[in-house]
């Protein structure tokens, strides 16, 4: 079993829809959570991070259920430029160290 | 502020030979973290430097790989000698080590092993 799974997607919408990918870690230890975007052919960059009490940045919001191990990320009114691969990483531990990736949920959003 | 800075940004090699790769983290970072992403897989984590020395490496999948950071500041990873597997995108990131686990990355090294 993966310590992070996505559904790979692809996920095609409409510009403005709502669009919700989730993702579940097997540690139940782990610390820090977050989702991270990756373009084609370029390095990831960190969306946000997820916290347990929900967290939301904009047309972004990011839920996380530890009992659950289930981690979720919400895209209100998607925009053309929303058109990535959202990626699940979890830390083992907080603070500096190794992260653990998700394989990635495709978006592809068109006019 | 520069950003994470990694050479080559493409090389393409033969099986048997050996290849460098080389990361400049931003400055001031004392993390810093190799990755690899192989074809259809997700990303990986290789090894961990603070400053010079190796925290954690229970990512490196063989004796071929050897990552080295002298000084504590750049690091180069070399593989030798290089097999077709070894083929992938090598990302470098880097965190400052204080009160934060942001990692940044850079833009990766496309490896292809002939």
């Amino acid at each position: 079993r993966k310590e992070v799974e996505q559904d790979p997607g692809p996920f095609n919408v409409p510009e403005g829809a709502t669009v919700a990918f989730n993702c579940t870690y097997s540690n139940s230890a782990s610390q820090s959570f977050f989702w991270y975007r990756q373009d084609c052919r370029k390095e990831p960059k960190l969306l946000m991070s997820v916290y347990s009490s929900g967290n939301e940045d904009g047309r972004f919001t990011a839920q996380l259920n530890r009992a659950s191990q289930y981690i979720s990320l919400l895209i209100r009114d998607s925009k053309l430029s929303d058109s990535a691969t959202y990626l699940c990483v979890v830390a083992p531990s907080g603070g500096y160290n190794k992260l653990i990736f998700g394989a990635g949920t495709r978006l592809a959003v068109h006019p | 502020e520069a950003g994470v800075t990694q050479f080559p940004s493409h090389s393409v090699i033969e099986k048997g030979q050996t290849v460098t790769l080389r990361c400049d983290p931003i400055s001031g970072h004392d993390n810093l973290y190799w990755y690899r992403r192989v074809m259809g897989k997700e990303i990986k984590f290789l090894l961990h430097f603070v400053k010079e020395s190796k925290q954690d490496e229970s990512g490196m999948p063989n004796n071929r790989f050897l990552a080295e950071r002298t000084g504590g500041t750049y690091s180069t990873l070399k593989v030798q000698p290089a097999e077709l597997e070894d083929s992938g995108v090598y990302f470098c990131a880097s965190s400052p080590g204080w009160n934060t686990d942001t990692q940044y990355f850079g833009p990766g090294t496309r490896l292809t092993v002939l």
